[in-house]
């Protein structure tokens, strides 16, 4: 009964370090997502993906990598970490297909601060 | 420009009151869901609505679409201190396919004082 898993829950960078964020789901969802959360600003989209191999950029995607190589597993990396990337971040999946809008399961974030 | 607009921000009322939430577009959407959100945790999906004029209701949570699918309400009578937390709204709008785009609103802070 996992659900989404994501790891490590916080994390503290250095200014220009470079980290991988990790994110696993075993419910065999196709589409996964990653957000991040500010104070004011909601929840924004970084990247996503419809499937294995298949990735897109969301609304702010600057800064940041992503490959999905297993069904399983999305992760996302910080290439050279800056202050503004401070934030808490959620991985999310959800099946596609047609009939309507799929439930979306998120999991319970890493919060990571960049010094 | 923010797609969704969630009123209001913050909302902070005693047990026993009625309150409401609302999330605004100009935009239509084909499903509006709302979520809530614990400190510490991600957010969890209350409700999905998809057809304009649609009511839904969850215990003492009232969910309704608006006629056109540009915005949503959330009404919750009875507040009590379990139900403190972000709600959000997102909207649904298909991106090619199958597959859809989700735009989050920016959320309301429920507190409810015992």
């Amino acid at each position: 009964n996992a659900g989404v898993t994501q790891t490590p829950k916080f994390q503290v960078l250095k200014t220009g370090q470079s980290m991988t964020l990790q994110c696993a789901q075993d419910m065999n969802h196709e589409y996964m997502s990653w957000y991040r959360q500010d104070p004011g600003m909601g929840l924004r989209l970084i990247h996503y993906s419809v499937g294995a191999g298949i990735t897109d950029q969301g609304e702010v995607p600057n800064g940041y990598n992503v490959s999905r190589s297993t069904t399983e597993d999305f992760p996302l990396r910080l290439l050279s970490a800056a202050p503004s990337q401070t934030s808490v971040y959620f991985c999310a999946s959800r099946r596609t297909g047609t009939g309507g809008f799929q439930p979306q399961h998120f999991g319970d974030g890493t919060r990571l601060s960049i010094l | 420009t923010q797609l969704l607009e969630q009123s209001p921000q913050f909302l902070s009322i005693q047990e026993g009151e009625n309150l409401t939430v609302y999330c605004n577009s100009s935009s239509v959407f084909s499903s509006l869901q709302w979520y809530r959100q614990e400190p510490g945790e991600g957010p969890v999906l209350l409700v999905t609505v998809v057809t304009g004029g649609e009511v839904k209701k969850l215990k003492r949570l009232t969910f309704q679409f608006g006629d056109a699918r540009k915005d949503s309400s959330l009404h919750i009578t009875a507040a009590q201190p379990g139900d403190t937390g972000l709600y959000l709204c997102a909207g649904a709008r298909r991106s090619g396919g199958s597959n859809y785009k989700l735009t989050f609103g920016k959320g309301t802070l429920l507190t409810v004082n015992p």
